[in-house]
């Protein structure tokens, strides 16, 4: 089972920021926080990830709290491209951990 | 540098015969993983491999279904005697290794059972 806590789905409008949060209260100190979206039924594309300190590149940022216990990506400029499932993922920190995909956040940016 | 690739994007196979799925790695990654997505479902782990071993099976059906990632060539997921319910999308993800160990994906194989 995933071990985060998404909205079902969002809207955001075209040009502004999408902050999109993720629950992840049972969060330990050895797991990342992992953000993918997938776009209609592409392959999943990663965006960003991060263990304590906020993290920014050129897709999004990671804002991540001092408890660790949830976390918002920010698209900074939402265009209608990033309309996608964005998918908030927690893994410990080892080799060969699969990805645990809960259903996600509907994500749709609207003209 | 080229992404995770996978082979073919499509493919059609009548009940009862075989399916061959293919992945290639990004270079330099030794690590592959495969999920299949169901219609209208979420991505759910099958196999995770490294060279000439399987790591983890825990995800692959126990009947029908095998994986191998030879020392050269591709990763191949193998579905015999597919039915019906195998019409999914089949993804595969390779990764470096390392700490933060981050997946990448291919684009993924979508098999019709008719």
């Amino acid at each position: 089972d995933a071990k985060t806590t998404q909205p079902t789905s969002m809207d955001c409008a075209e040009g502004r920021a999408a902050n999109l949060p993720c629950n992840h209260s049972t969060i330990s100190g050895n797991e990342y926080v992992y953000w993918y979206r997938q776009i209609h039924s592409q392959g999943p594309q990663y965006i960003i990830h991060g263990l304590k300190n906020n993290e920014t590149n050129e897709m999004a940022s990671l804002i991540i709290t001092e408890d660790r216990k949830s976390s918002t990506l920010i698209l900074p400029h939402a265009t209608l491209r990033d309309t996608a499932v964005y998918y908030c993922i927690v893994r410990v920190v080892n080799y060969g951990q699969n990805f645990v995909f809960g259903p996600g956040t509907r994500l749709s940016v609207l003209p | 540098n080229a992404g995770v690739m996978q082979n073919p994007r499509h493919l059609v196979r009548r009940r009862g015969q075989e399916a061959r799925l293919r992945c290639s790695p990004m270079k330099g990654h030794s690590h592959v993983y495969w999920y299949r997505q169901l219609p209208e479902e979420g991505l759910k782990f099958m196999v995770y491999l490294q060279k000439e071993n399987i790591i983890d099976e825990s995800g692959m059906p126990k009947e029908r279904f095998s994986a191998e990632f030879p020392k050269e060539g591709p990763s191949i997921l193998r579905i015999q005697q597919v039915v019906r319910g195998d019409s999914a999308a089949y993804f595969c993800a390779s990764s470096p290794g390392g700490a933060s160990d981050t997946q990448y994906f291919g684009p993924g194989t979508r098999l019709t059972v008719l």
